[in-house]
Formats: structure tokens, C-alpha cells, sequence
């Protein structure tokens, strides 16, 4: 069965610094993983994917993401944190072998001080 | 607006009342996602559509749940006989089939079970 952890329940960084927000997953066969961003009383909604190739993707507002396979990890990253990317975040996998079912993790809180 | 629509937006009910929410995908998506969120917490998966079939459903969904895609279009989640502890936000997603999977989320209904 396909899974995915968050192990921060929240991220505090200074607005400027970079921040990092972890995820880990498990899931049978190769992954589809992806990046969504929560803001209050919103919808999720999609921030960047990996599907194959580069390690290293790109997605909206200057956020990107670094996939790791050995350590099965897939960690949101940008290098200057704003005020306004405070917001919930959820990592999420897809598991490719035959089923479509999208699986969350519980979610960071990433607060960016001024 | 093309997004995806959830209606209502809010629904508050006594315990043992039944409940409904609808959603419309964006139209050309033919896979809709019915997933459950409580506060601080990720979406939780309930189940699954392609087209009018019923793919997936959770086994954490008790039989008091039952959702329906009766054309293929929109959307229907009735609970029966609600609980406290069915009080949530009821998101609903949709993506294209043979897409590369990210999903596109409405604003969800949000219940309250007295």
C-alpha cells in the first residue's frame, strides 16, 4: 500500500532564508509525486509534480523539488522565503501500477516571519 | 468559471439527518475524486470515479456513505444517518485520464453535525 510522511508538523523560517519541507513515501513500482499548497479556507491546490527524468523540478512560485530514490524522498525546497507562502502544505503519491488513487500526507505548516 | 464546483459550501444538520453534496468537474475531466479533510489534517481518500464507474472505494468508508456518478459528469456523496463524527470538509477532485495525475480540487462543502 502506497504511503507518504511528513515528518514537521511545521516549518518556521525567517522570510529571505531558504526553506526545505520533507517528505517521505512508499509505494509499489515507480511514483508519481507531487507538491500542494493549502491556503485558508481554500482548495488545495497543485504546485509541481515528478513523472520521470530530472531530479529536480520545477514548479509554481518559485518553488521546486528534489526527488530521491534511494531515499525515497521527495522534498519541497525554494532558496528565498516569502511572507505570503505561509500556508499548509501537502506532499501526495500516486501509485502507477495499475490504480489511480492519489494518497496525502498530513501536512506542514510553513510560516514564513517577516 | 471552468473550475471544479462543490455545492453547498456549507451544511450544518442534526445528528441522524441525511446529507448530499454535488460536485461538477472541470468538463473534460472524466476521473473525480471524493476526499475528507478535518482540521490540520490531509485529505484522506474516500473514493473514486471514471467516468459513471465507481473504481475505488475506501474501507474506512462505512455503509452509511454512498456516492454516485450517475451520467459521467457530476457528482453526487450522500451520508446517511450522520455522526459528530462525520463533521469535516468534503473536497472533490477531478483529472483527465491519462494525465499525469494532478488533480484539480473545488473549494469543498463543509459539514457540521450537531
Amino acid at each position: 500500500a502506497q504511503s507518504v510522511a511528513q515528518p514537521e508538523d511545521q516549518v518556521n523560517v525567517a522570510e529571505g532564508n531558504p526553506l526545505t519541507v520533507k517528505c517521505t513515501y512508499s509505494v509499489s513500482g515507480n511514483p508519481y509525486l507531487f507538491w500542494y499548497v493549502q491556503y485558508p479556507n481554500r482548495g488545495l491546490q497543485f504546485l509541481l509534480k515528478y513523472i520521470t527524468g530530472d531530479n529536480l523540478v520545477k514548479g509554481s512560485y518559485g518553488f521546486e523539488a528534489e526527488f530521491n530514490k534511494s531515499q525515497t524522498s521527495f522534498h519541497l525546497k525554494k532558496p528565498s522565503a516569502l511572507v505570503s507562502d505561509s500556508a499548509l502544505y501537502f506532499c501526495a503519491v500516486r501509485d502507477n501500477t495499475g490504480g489511480f488513487k492519489t494518497i496525502f500526507g498530513a501536512g506542514t505548516r510553513l510560516f514564513v516571519k517577516a | 468559471d471552468t473550475g471544479v464546483s462543490q455545492d453547498p459550501r456549507h451544511k450544518i444538520t442534526k445528528r441522524g439527518q441525511n446529507v448530499t453534496f454535488r460536485c461538477d468537474p472541470i468538463s473534460e475531466h472524466n476521473r473525480l475524486y471524493w476526499y475528507r479533510q478535518t482540521l490540520g489534517q490531509g485529505p484522506e481518500f474516500l473514493t473514486y470515479f471514471q467516468n459513471e464507474a465507481q473504481l475505488e472505494k475506501s474501507r474506512l468508508l462505512s455503509d452509511r456513505f454512498s456516492a454516485e456518478r450517475p451520467k459521467g459528469s457530476f457528482s453526487t456523496l450522500e451520508i446517511q444517518r450522520t455522526e459528530q463524527g462525520d463533521s469535516a470538509m468534503y473536497l472533490c477532485a477531478s483529472t483527465q485520464d491519462r494525465s499525469t495525475g494532478e488533480l484539480f480540487f473545488g473549494e469543498g462543502s463543509r459539514l457540521t453535525v450537531l
